[in-house]
């Protein structure tokens, strides 16, 4: 299987417990993209890399969050002291840019609970 | 800014079509429709690109009125496998091509047989 893989699938976590997701794109896409979903919501972009740079983060992405794509391959999402409130479907997708419609696709997400 | 889906929920049978809008208030540069299952990740249907530009799904189809800032996507001859919540992800032109979407509240279609 050539798509987007994340692990873990799942995690559970006490509050203020670190977490770390791991994200592996699509091969040869360049663009890698996180974006965050709660039960009921469309997915909220949270950051994303073209190759190693990580071109823009969003103003939900507070200090607690750091994302790195360290070779421009795979991608980390570190959440510290994690809160109740970061309970989420954490989703990664990759494209290959500049392409023409620059079409994303996404991984099977990593789901978070904080207890 | 987020765009606004309707209708949020509708029931079908199989065979019978259905229509999915998304309105932003902003210019848009793309639209991007996705379908999601419980529990899955999006899966891409359809991307609709400012000039008119259109790429997807063989039996899904979808237009762009780029005047109106508006999308709908069109299910013909629905399956029970069209079920699912269709999401609208939304590229602005000050955004163009970076592939930071803004994604609807999503329209939850379910297909009885």
């Amino acid at each position: 299987d050539t798509g987007v893989s994340q692990d873990p699938r799942h995690k559970i976590t006490k509050r203020g417990q670190n977490v770390t997701f791991r994200c592996d794109p699509i091969s040869e896409h360049n663009r890698l993209y996180w974006y965050r979903q709660t039960l009921g919501q469309g997915p909220e972009f949270l950051t994303y890399f073209q190759n190693e740079a990580q071109l823009e983060k969003s103003r939900l992405l507070s200090d607690r969050f750091s994302a790195e794509r360290p070779k421009g391959s795979f991608s980390t999402l570190e959440i510290q002291r994690t809160e109740q409130g970061d309970s989420a479907m954490y989703l990664c997708a990759s494209s290959l840019a500049p392409s023409g419609g620059n079409t994303i696709y996404f991984g099977e997400g990593s789901w978070l609970t904080v207890v | 800014q987020q765009p606004v889906q309707s209708p949020q929920a509708v029931i079908l049978r199989e065979g019978e079509d259905a229509v999915i809008n998304c309105s932003s208030s902003k210019a848009l540069y793309s639209v991007h429709w996705y379908r999601q299952k419980h529990g899955e990740a999006p899966v891409f249907l359809m991307i609709l690109l400012k000039g008119g530009e259109q790429k997807g799904h063989e039996k899904i189809s979808a237009s762009f009125n780029e005047k109106k800032q508006q999308s709908s996507l069109y299910l013909t001859a629905s399956q029970l496998s069209y079920s699912g919540t269709y999401f609208c992800g939304t590229e602005g032109v000050g955004s163009g091509n970076t592939g930071k979407l803004i994604f609807g509240q999503g329209t939850t279609l379910q297909v009885k047989p």
